[in-house]
């Protein structure tokens, strides 16, 4: 089946540092990714919606400028939180889907533990 | 707008005990997509089930079941023996018809106690 493959899984970093953040499909094409956030006990937030060849698509509240999205190739999309303080560690989570359309199944990365010191 | 509600917070049962996920969506859309998913400690999300809006089939596999009211705009989830493995955050979820992006319920955590 599809799998997606976010790396790495775990970050621990000093305030300050830039993160990035991989989310591969590594048997299948996506055009489309999309990023959340989750903080814990928390439900998972839509960040943005990673579009192959074009700008990022961010939700409502989300610094562009913080979160840098690139999305270069149909099997790769980064995140990057710039300049990390300790209100950005959170559980960062990554997912591709088959196809556009909402019946596509969304298949989920492992997700990222980024803690900042 | 869409929204998700699972309005418990979280459940605690004992083994063998069968349990009910509530879930209550609103979406202006006529064609939607409902999904379940499992979120275990270790954190990775685990595809249960994707319903359409058309499908109001409900749906078993194995110790699972999923009960879709359109008309009370339900998709509750019961698990049937509960079983120590089962414990876990259960998110529901809401996709509109074109695009992949999901609109998440808060979540209820299921404790089940041996």
């Amino acid at each position: 089946g599809a799998v997606v493959s976010q790396h790495p899984s775990r970050v621990i970093c000093k305030s300050g540092t830039s993160v990035k953040i991989e989310c591969r499909s590594l048997d299948f094409q996506a055009t489309t990714m999309f990023w959340y956030r989750q903080f814990p006990k928390k439900s998972l937030m839509l960040m943005a919606t990673s579009n192959e060849g074009s700008k990022a698509t961010y939700e409502q509240g989300v610094e562009k400028d913080k979160f840098l999205i690139n999305h270069a190739s149909l099997t790769l999309s980064t995140l990057t939180v710039t300049s990390a303080h300790p209100e950005d560690s959170s559980f960062y989570i990554c997912s591709a889907g088959l196809g556009v359309g909402g019946n596509q199944p969304q298949h989920f990365g492992d997700g990222t533990r980024l803690s900042i010191l | 707008a869409q929204k998700v509600t699972q309005a418990q917070t979280e459940i605690s049962v004992v083994e063998k005990e069968d349990v009910t996920l509530d879930c209550v969506y609103e979406t202006r859309d006529t064609t939607y997509y409902l999904f379940w998913y499992k979120q275990p400690p270790s954190g990775e999300l685990v595809f249960l089930i994707r319903r359409n809006s058309f499908d109001e089939q409900n749906e078993i596999s194995g110790r699972y079941s999923w009960n879709f009211q359109k008309s009370t705009s339900s998709f509750n989830f019961t698990i049937t023996a509960s079983q120590v493995v089962d414990s876990a955050v259960y998110f529901c979820a809401l996709s509109e018809e074109y695009g992949n992006k999901l609109v998440f319920g808060a979540g209820t955590i299921l404790r089940v106690k041996s």
